[in-house]
């Protein structure tokens, strides 16, 4: 299966900024999903990244806020944008490598704002 | 459109005690259902899965689950708890076509009482 490696690990950030989270997987995968865990909730879904086109985003996620880039087939970044303590969650990519491994994901980002 | 429940939030059982962790889907395809274990502070690691084939399906550290299409049960089980299991827990179904989303159910958190 792949291994996805995800930075940064943590973070605490001012209400207002912005933070880039990386996540680079050591085969190339078609979809990248990307998902939010807000404090003791389950993994919401905020948006799929597929090379070489915009991201698809869930209801309730819209680009300005989540911008998302994927500029080849192993690496993608979240955007958290104008960040406010809501925005406070675990922040997860995951992909697919094949149905027989299921779904990879990273270890997180771990978001608090203040 | 899929959807998982998890009956109960929080179970706690003995030490040695069986294990049973309640999932319920529902799919219009033939699913494609997953069970994660999320430890403290840690990502995603997956227990098990089914596909296709065999419905008794056995996962890392004594679990398994099987899938029982009349009930659209996928329940996990574990014979003999151990302390090491105290942990999240998700269920999460998918659909068999490939490069689509994981939605996952609530979780439960699995207690283990000495």
């Amino acid at each position: 299966s792949a291994v996805i490696s995800q930075k940064p690990s943590r973070d605490i950030c001012q209400r207002g900024t912005s933070l880039t989270i990386q996540c680079q997987v050591d085969s190339q995968v078609t979809m990248m999903f990307w998902y939010r865990q807000q404090p003791g909730q389950s993994l919401t879904l905020i948006a799929t990244a597929n090379q070489g086109s915009e991201a698809t985003y869930e209801s309730g996620f819209v680009i300005d806020k989540f911008p998302i880039s994927r500029p080849n087939l192993t690496f993608s970044t979240l955007t958290v944008s104008n960040m406010s303590p809501e925005d406070s969650s675990i922040y997860l990519c995951s992909v697919e490598t094949g149905r027989n491994y299921g779904y990879t994901f990273g270890s997180g980002t771990r978001l608090t704002v203040v | 459109a899929q959807s998982v429940t998890q009956l109960g939030s929080h179970v706690s059982v003995s030490e040695g005690a069986l294990v049973l962790l309640r999932c319920n889907y529902s799919s219009s395809v033939p699913p494609y259902l997953f069970w994660y274990v999320q430890y403290p502070n840690q990502g995603l690691q997956l227990l098990l899965k089914y596909t296709t084939g065999a419905t008794l399906v056995k996962g890392i550290n004594g679990f398994e689950a099987e899938f029982k299409k009349s009930e659209t049960s996928f329940h996990l089980t574990k014979p003999s708890a151990h302390m090491s299991d105290a942990a999240e827990y998700f269920c999460a179904v998918t659909s068999p076509f490939g490069n689509e989303k994981l939605t996952f159910g609530t979780g439960t958190r699995l207690t283990i009482i000495p």
